[in-house]
């Protein structure tokens, strides 16, 4: 079935540099992507979406690129800091269908 | 403006006992979705609620139920505990079922 998957399990970046996590998705027909971020022992938290009209998304230190050719959709976070050690989702969203979520990309910021 | 909430934080069971979940969603929203998340996994579908009605269901057996009341608030309940039911349940809020979801903090359920 459709699905949404991640290309790396974990990613360690120093702090300051910047951070890219990919994520792959099979589902042409998706209306939007979201990117959640879930520290240990807490629910995801909202960082940015894009719908599927959108190639390009900016927030606040985050940008989301969607590539529909590939089905390819990434978050690039600037100026890595130790608060953005956490788990990154990506999940898609078609209609009125449940979110999808892969299993999530683990960022570790070195000091 | 509150966000997502869950009640109770923790909660420890024992097999074959049932369990009732809380989440009171952001203000405006009025569909609900519960999701569970086992450890080092994302999180699943369970089902959502719009209009005091269940609009979807994903693949978990009758055991799990739940309920919305008019103030859109829901509960999830879980009979028959097992102790694979143990995990994080979340709950998700947002203005209509296809527009973009708020999490709770979760409720952390073990079934010993």
């Amino acid at each position: 079935g459709e699905s949404v998957g991640l290309h790396l399990p974990t990613l360690s970046v120093q702090e300051g540099d910047n951070s890219i996590i990919n994520c792959a998705y099979s589902n042409s027909a998706s209306d939007y992507f979201i990117w959640y971020k879930q520290e240990s022992g807490k629910g995801p938290q909202f960082i940015i979406d894009i719908r599927s009209n959108m190639d390009k998304r900016q927030g606040q230190r985050v940008t989301v690129l969607l590539n529909k050719t590939v089905k390819h959709l990434s978050l690039q976070i600037a100026a890595t800091q130790p608060g953005d050690s956490a788990v990154y989702f990506c999940a898609e969203i078609k209609g009125n269908t449940p979110l999808v979520f892969g299993k999530g990309t683990r960022l570790s910021v070195i000091a | 403006d509150a966000g997502v909430t869950q009640s109770p934080t923790h909660l420890i069971k024992t097999r074959g006992q049932q369990v009732t979940l809380r989440c009171s969603p952001k203000s405006g929203h009025d569909t609900v979705s519960w999701y569970q998340q086992a450890l080092g996994q994302g999180p699943q579908f369970i089902f959502q609620y719009y209009e005091e009605e269940e609009r979807q269901r994903g693949n978990f057996p009758d055991r799990f139920s739940g309920h919305q009341f008019p103030n859109y608030s829901s509960e999830l309940n879980v009979n028959a505990l097992l102790l694979g039911d143990s995990a994080l349940y979340l709950c998700a809020t947002g203005l209509g079922a296809g527009e973009t979801q708020y999490f709770g903090p979760g409720t952390r359920l073990l079934v010993l």
